[in-house]
């Protein structure tokens, strides 16, 4: 059974460009979420998607976004990005959300400079 | 609201000996626990979760955990440290209703194991 699949693994980009990162949930999960990981903040949530429906979104200003497609694949943006947003964003998916088990990806890696 | 609190950022144990990773957690309703691990440039990975069964609850690479509710406690423990247990190890809470869908994070615990 395959796991979550994040890509890319790394990224590089230039203060005020914006990024896509995408992430494959394991098969029949339909719910995905977005966790940011940094030293000084830890693990912080980002939003969560069911069904192609966000359904609780935290505390972060409004340049990074999500979706998720029919398939149960998602995406997160981050437009106009910042040196702050340097980071690893790391995806979860699981049948119903935090509650059941969740399985997270391998993340993504974003360096802005 | 919920949030979670580990005691000690950082746990160092000798090799064979026991692992305390400590976890007090704060809810409205009945929580959702978990234990995670994450290896160096890794993902977390589940180690056990609590649901509202068992208060002991058994998890992977002999790791297990108890629930008191009276101490708002999680706290996770090995009988023998292995090398291989050498990582950061976070404990996280969810509610167990509503429409939370989320997992709270404590700040981690990086433990590490002397030979």
């Amino acid at each position: 059974k395959a796991g979550v699949t994040q890509t890319p693994r790394y990224l590089i980009k230039t203060r005020g460009q914006q990024v896509t990162l995408s992430c494959s949930p394991i098969s029949g999960h339909r719910s995905v979420s977005w966790y940011q990981q940094t030293p000084g903040q830890g693990l912080q949530f980002l939003f969560e998607y069911f069904s192609e429906t966000q359904r609780n979104k935290g505390n972060f200003p409004g340049r990074f976004s999500g979706r998720q497609f029919s398939n149960s694949r998602s995406e997160m943006n981050v437009s106009t990005l910042e040196l702050g947003d340097s980071a690893l964003y790391l995806c979860a998916s699981s049948r119903q959300g935090a509650q059941t088990e969740a399985f997270f990806g391998q993340g993504t890696r974003l360096t802005v400079v | 609201a919920q949030s979670v609190t580990q005691l000690g950022s950082h746990v160092s144990v000798s090799e064979g000996a026991l692992v305390l990773l400590r976890c007090n957690y704060s809810s409205s309703v009945p929580p959702y626990l978990f234990w995670y691990v994450q290896y160096p440039n890794q993902g977390l990975q589940l180690l056990l979760k609590y649901t509202s069964a068992a208060t002991l609850v058994k998890g992977i690479n002999g790791f297990e955990a108890e629930f008191k509710k009276s101490e708002t406690s999680f706290h996770l423990t090995k009988p023998s440290a292995h090398m291989s247990d050498a990582a950061e190890y976070f404990c996280a809470v969810s509610l167990s209703g509503g429409s939370n869908y989320k997992l709270t994070f404590g700040k981690g615990t990086l433990l590490t194991v002397n030979p």
